[in-house]
């Protein structure tokens, strides 16, 4: 069975600081990774995704995560945070093959920024 | 480009009443899933639609729930009767076919008083 883990429950960073957040997954093959934004009262936004080749991602609002096999690891970053990036994220592991469609979650880091 | 959408985005209802959510997918996407999320649980997947026929129905509380998909373009998600732990978020997500990506609506915030 798929899983992931977010270690940070919640961070806060000042704005214009860097930023990186943890992702942990477990699946026995090349994984589907992806990672979504939700504002408060708003549904899940996708940044970015990683199925293969490139193990660094671009995404949307200048995000790039990193794929690293050896460590089971996607994390998310960021190099200059703006105060709009305030919100909770997600990392998403899916199942990579035909017919699958099962999106594990993990339970999402709130970042807080400091003005 | 239409999003998901989903309505109503907030409700209030007493213990006992019966609730029915609904989502309009993606045109074109012809997978549409149902999540719940909740500070406990997280995010959950309660039902999976391929092509309007009910896949996986597995995350699906108990017999109070209940989902449809009468076409390819609606879903509803009902709960009789509903019960206070019933409250929570939950989204409305679709995926085109061949594609990974799910595509989730803003939610509707359902309280159950």
């Amino acid at each position: 069975a798929q899983s992931v883990t977010q270690p940070d429950i919640h961070i806060t960073v000042s704005e214009g600081a860097s930023l990186e957040l943890r992702c942990n997954y477990s699946y026995g093959a090349t994984p589907y990774l992806f990672w979504y934004v939700q504002s408060p009262g708003q549904g899940l936004q996708l940044l970015l995704k990683y199925f293969s080749g490139d193990t660094l991602v671009q995404g949307i609002k200048g995000f790039e995560a990193e794929f690293k096999r050896s460590q089971s690891s996607f994390n998310l970053r960021k190099p200059s945070v703006h105060w709009s990036d305030a919100a909770e994220y997600f990392c998403a592991v899916g199942a990579s093959g035909a017919g699958s469609y099962q999106l594990t979650f993990g339970k999402g880091t709130k970042l807080s920024v400091i003005p | 480009d239409a999003g998901v959408i989903q309505s109503p985005r907030h409700e209030v209802t007493e213990m006992g009443q019966e609730v029915t959510l609904r989502c309009k997918p993606i045109s074109g996407h012809n997978s549409l899933f149902w999540y719940r999320q909740t500070m406990m649980r997280g995010l959950e997947l309660l039902i999976y639609f391929n092509n309007n026929v009910p896949i996986d129905d597995s995350g699906m509380p108990e017999d109070r729930f209940s989902a449809k998909m009468p076409n390819a373009s609606f879903s509803t998600l009902k709960i009789q009767p509903s019960e206070p732990r019933d409250s929570a978020v939950y989204f409305c997500a679709s995926r085109g076919r061949y594609q990974e990506t799910q595509y989730f609506g803003p939610g509707t915030r359902l309280l159950v008083l």
